[in-house]
């Protein structure tokens, strides 16, 4: 099973700044079958970025994913209010594996 | 528009059972593969268990293995959880996810709104 760590573990930032989220996997990752989703508080998950870098529909550009093999990026540009959530990686190639989260606060 | 809608969740003591369910519209059932995902309180997101689209075939975590059983009904559009010797480390709202296409590999790409399950005496 390929477990996925996400660091830090908690990002202090204000609206405007530019954020760097992290997802390790302990094996690589094969075809970039990595998935990021973002949950708000209350709410259930949902899609940001599929295939490594792939927007899933409606996202805006200020998401990007980026990486291969077992190191994995997510970026958002420029943050807005809404974007304060909490931000977890998949890996769906094998094991579905989920990493244990990133909570972006203000 | 997709919707996936639980229901099924509740109390329940340890050593119960439950079933839950998740009505699925806006796309064509069969085609997609479907999943669990649950959520201890304040803990992160876990995959519990998937069906392929004609529902043929199933996978659990090793946590669930022969405890829970996951199926489908195409006609009636309709995913269930059958959960047997529930546990307290069962708690948890669990989430229907459809999969992006009917076999692997594929991401979640809509989620249901999630029903809570309590297992406590």
């Amino acid at each position: 099973e390929i477990v996925l760590t996400q660091s830090p573990g908690t990002l202090s930032l204000s609206p405007g700044e530019r954020a760097t989220l992290s997802c390790r996997a302990s094996q690589s990752v094969s075809s970039s079958y990595l998935a990021w989703y973002q949950q708000k508080p209350g709410q259930a998950p949902g899609l940001l970025i599929y295939g490594a870098s792939s927007r899933a529909t409606g996202i805006p550009d200020r998401f990007s994913g980026s990486g291969s093999g077992t190191d994995f990026t997510l970026t958002i540009s420029r943050l807005e209010p809404e974007d304060f959530a909490v931000y977890y990686c998949q890996e769906y190639g094998t094991s579905r594996t989920f990493g244990q989260g990133t909570k972006v606060e203000i | 528009e997709v919707q996936l809608v639980e229901s099924g969740g509740g109390l329940v003591q340890p050593g119960g059972s439950l079933r839950l369910s998740c009505a699925a519209s806006g796309f064509t059932f069969i085609n997609y593969a479907m999943s669990w995902v649950r959520q201890a309180p304040g803990k992160g997101l876990e995959w519990v268990s998937a069906v392929s689209g004609s529902g043929e075939s199933t996978w659990f975590a090793e946590s669930v293995k022969g405890r829970f059983t996951i199926s489908r009904d195409n006609s009636k559009n309709t995913l269930y959880l059958q959960m047997n010797s529930l546990r307290a480390e069962d708690t948890a709202v669990y989430y229907c996810a459809k999969g992006s296409s009917a076999v692997r590999p594929y991401f979640f790409d809509y989620w249901g709104q999630g029903t809570l399950v309590t297992v406590s005496s």
